[in-house]
């Protein structure tokens, strides 16, 4: 069974604050995506990984996949309070179409 | 881009009725779907693979009698939870996957809140 570890599991910051979010898994993954989600709602895509190493940016965010698609960590620069809800990262398998979610972080930014 | 429309956002039903939730793509073809629970404040659970024309596949631990599942066109998933009873109560989320899309197109649903009473 493919597990996907997120850590911290909870992160309460102050504006402005810097974080690093990891997902860590024993697996190697084709791919490794990023999701936000807010209460009552659908995750929402961030960001797709495909290539070990690969690092992306999305405004003040950037994504990195480990060399061993195994591991993956999401950088915030500057946290704002738009940046609070849940953190999941997922990752896709090589034989399935599954998408097998971690473990979730559950960020909180106070203004 | 590409859409997955959930339905119902939520519902209240009595212990021991059915419920039925629709997943339906927009605007592409799903010819595998996904379904999966989440609890409060935990993460995505995978709970079955949905494919067109063919059984679901069930992942370990989730009853198959208890949450039937019907992909009978390649736009329209749905999942009925039978029996319901209150322990069912959670937040089911569906999504499907746009082999054309960009970013390896998942897209999810908003979701539908299920209470049972």
């Amino acid at each position: 069974t493919q597990l996907l570890e997120q850590s911290p599991q909870f992160l309460s910051i102050q504006e402005g604050e810097n974080l690093t979010v990891y997902c860590n898994s024993s697996s190697v993954f084709s791919s490794l995506q990023w999701y936000r989600q807010e209460p009552g709602e659908g995750p929402v895509l961030l960001v797709t990984v495909v290539t070990g190493g690969e690092v992306k940016k999305l405004k003040r965010l950037t994504f990195q996949f480990g060399d061993a698609r195994k591991d993956s960590s999401l950088h915030i620069t500057a946290a704002q309070p738009g940046d609070t809800g849940l953190y999941l990262c997922a990752g896709g398998s090589y034989n399935t179409d599954k998408l097998i979610f971690g473990t979730g972080t559950r960020l909180q930014v106070f203004p | 881009g590409a859409v997955v429309s959930q339905h119902p956002s939520w519902v209240i039903c009595k212990s021991g009725t059915s419920v039925k939730i629709e997943c339906r793509s927009l605007d592409f073809q799903a010819t595998t779907m996904f379904w999966y629970r989440q609890f409060p404040k935990q993460s995505l659970m995978l709970m079955a693979t949905s494919n067109e024309g063919s059984k679901a596949t069930y992942e370990q631990g989730v009853e198959k009698d208890k949450f039937l599942i019907n992909h009978a066109s390649l736009t329209l998933s749905t999942l009925t939870v039978t029996s319901a009873h209150p322990e069912d109560s959670s937040f089911y989320i569906c999504s499907a996957r746009d082999r054309d899309g960009l970013n390896y197109g998942y897209t999810f649903g908003s979701g539908t809140r299920l209470t049972v009473v």
